[in-house]
């Protein structure tokens, strides 16, 4: 079975700076899709940037890029420019090419932004 | 494109009822699945259905079902409530070959008490 861990509970920066959040994964598949989501007080998922295992370049939206290492099965999120929207619950996600819909979530991490 | 929307929001019951949650998926998705959120963790997934059929179960017992209907609407209903099924239940719903992406609702926050 497929796990996700996220070893950072609570994070903070400071207005404008980055921050990397990690995230580490366990499978014996080779092709898969990683995920990171943002939940706010609102509760709404809100999908941040995601990964597909087959490809090697990382992926980047905008202020947000992942280091995706795929031998060391390690996903983590940079954040650059922090704004005081960016404060809320990350989760790491996993998901399986073949099995369906399930996604497998981390614990999460609490990101909070000082101004 | 309307997004996938979730009924109701709040809603408190007694341990031993029943309770039936709604979810209306985004337009074009056929494939629905619903996720248990306890306080402070993540999501974990129930089950999901493609084609009105269950296709997919988390490690959740039978009192735990659903249905989905041809619009692709579903819901989610859990028998003899417990004081540990008390959390946020996600639906999300995607489109079986897309990209993989998961379009989540706003929840459904149950008390048992």
């Amino acid at each position: 079975a497929q796990t996700v861990t996220q070893s950072q509970p609570e994070m903070s920066v400071q207005e404008a700076e980055t921050v990397t959040l990690s995230c580490t994964y366990d499978t014996s598949e080779s092709d898969y899709y990683l995920f990171w989501y943002k939940q706010p007080p609102s509760r709404q998922m809100i999908l941040v940037i995601r990964q597909e295992a087959y490809k090697q370049q990382n992926a980047t939206e905008n202020r947000f890029s992942v280091n995706f290492q795929k031998a060391a099965k390690s996903f983590s999120l940079k954040i650059s420019d922090s704004q005081l929207g960016d404060a809320a619950m990350y989760f790491c996600a996993y998901r399986s090419f073949e099995y369906g819909n399930k996604l497998v979530f981390g614990a999460g991490t609490i990101l909070r932004v000082k101004s | 494109e309307t997004g996938v929307t979730q009924s109701p929001t709040h809603l408190i019951k007694t341990r031993g009822q029943q309770v039936t949650l709604r979810c209306s998926s985004q337009s074009g998705h056929n494939t629905v699945s619903w996720y248990q959120q306890a306080l402070g963790q993540g999501p974990q997934f129930i089950f999901q259905y493609y084609r009105e059929e269950e296709n997919g179960r988390g490690n959740f017992p039978p009192r735990f079902s659903g249905l989905q209907f041809p619009n692709y609407s579903s819901e989610l209903n859990v028998n003899a409530l417990e004081l540990d099924d008390s959390a946020l239940y996600l639906c999300a719903s995607s489109f079986s070959g897309g990209t993989g992406e998961l379009f989540f609702g706003e929840g459904s926050r149950l008390t048992v008490l």
